[in-house]
Order: C-alpha cells, then structure tokens, then sequence
C-alpha cells in the first residue's frame, strides 16, 4: 500500500498558485518524497522530489516539513494543462514506485 | 531531452494470444521496470529488472509474464496467454540509479 494519503481532488483558478498537500507520517529518514502527474492516460511524469529541505524547479516548488510527515506541491500559476492527477510518493533508490490513487486536481478557467 | 519509448501505442489482440510489448529505455539507464493502469485505477508495480535479471516482482507478475533485454537497447513485456483482465495501460520505465524513473508514454493493450 502507499505510505500516502492525499486528498481525492482539487479545483484551482487558473493564474492561482494550486497547493497539493500530502501526508506521509510513516516516512524513514532515507526515503524520498517524490511528485509525478497523469495527465490523462498518458505515462506518469516526473515534477520535483526531495529529502528534507525545501526544492524548486522550472514546474513547482515542493515543501517539506521539519519532521518531514508531510509536504506541499505548489504550481505557482496553474494552467489549463496543469489538469491531471497528482502522485506524491514516498521512495528509497532501488524500490519500486507505489502509486496511492492521487489527487486529481481541476484547473478552472 | 533523452526519452523512454514504447511500442506500440495500442495493441489489439484476442483473449489467449501472446504479445510482446516493446520500450527501449533511456540509453544510459540500468534499471528497468514495468507498471500497468487498469482504466480508472492506480498504477500498479509489475516487476524490475537489474543487471539482466528481475529484481522484484509483485503479485500480478504471474507465469504468464516474462521480461527481457533482447540487446542493449530493448526491454519487452511478454505476456503469454492474453487474459480480458490484462487490458489495461502498460508504462516502462528506467533510471540510472542515481535519478528518479522517468516513464514512458505507455501502451494500451485491449483483449478482445
């Protein structure tokens, strides 16, 4: 089973900053917190990860809390095409990926 | 930017026929997996492959099923004797053991 919990949806305006929170309370010390997104049906895509502090990249910033049980994903001006579904996923190298069922968030217009 | 392929996009087949589904990974990579999306469900861990052998595999991966890296660029999924319940999304996916998986686009496989 997945080590974490997420909302089952979301809506977002779109030019909003989208905040997609997740739970990971189970987390161990060496394991990783990893984001993709599904659009559609096509394959799971790669947005940002993290260990203990806070990242950012070209597609989000992701923010972990100092016990590191949960984190946020933020879109800092969500488009249309940011519509899919959201995976965040706790990962060691080496493990496969669990894929909890997401949170499927809405980019309104 | 280096990409996981899969061929191909949509196989059509007829309950107990085999297929071969086919991805060539990213070059450098050396792990290798496969997953599977039932429509409307998650995606599901199918097996991983390391050094010319499977390193895990999970319930679903039955007798059924075999992987294979035929050359230095290929990676298949065979599944034997097609079953309805084996239609479903198929997403290949890589690393180079150091960076995160990157997915390819899939194949949509429908038993008939």
């Amino acid at each position: 089973d997945a080590k974490t919990t997420q909302p089952t949806s979301m809506d977002c305006a779109e030019g909003r900053a989208a905040n997609l929170p997740c739970n990971h309370s189970t987390i161990s010390g060496n394991e990783y917190v990893y984001w993709y997104r599904q659009i559609h049906s096509q394959g799971p895509q790669y947005i940002i990860h993290g260990l203990k502090n806070n990242e950012t990249n070209e597609m989000a910033s992701l923010i972990i809390t100092e016990d590191r049980k949960s984190s946020t994903l933020i879109l800092p001006h969500a488009t249309l095409r940011d519509t899919a579904v959201y995976y965040c996923i706790v990962y060691n190298y080496g493990q496969n990926f669990v894929f909890g069922p997401g949170t499927r968030l809405s980019v309104l217009p | 930017e280096p990409e996981v392929t899969q061929t191909p996009s949509h196989q059509v087949t007829q309950m107990g026929q085999e297929v071969i589904l086919r991805c060539v990974p990213i070059s450098n990579h050396l792990y290798f997996y496969w997953y599977r999306q039932i429509l409307g469900q998650k995606v599901e861990f199918l097996v991983s492959f390391y050094n010319n052998e499977i390193s895990e595999k999970s319930e679903i991966f039955d007798d059924q099923f075999s992987v294979e890296r035929p050359d230095g660029s290929n990676f298949t999924l065979k599944i034997r004797s097609t079953k309805l319940e084996d239609s479903a999304m198929y997403f290949c996916a890589s690393h180079s053991g150091t960076d995160t998986q990157y997915f390819g686009p899939g194949t949509r496989l429908t038993v008939l």
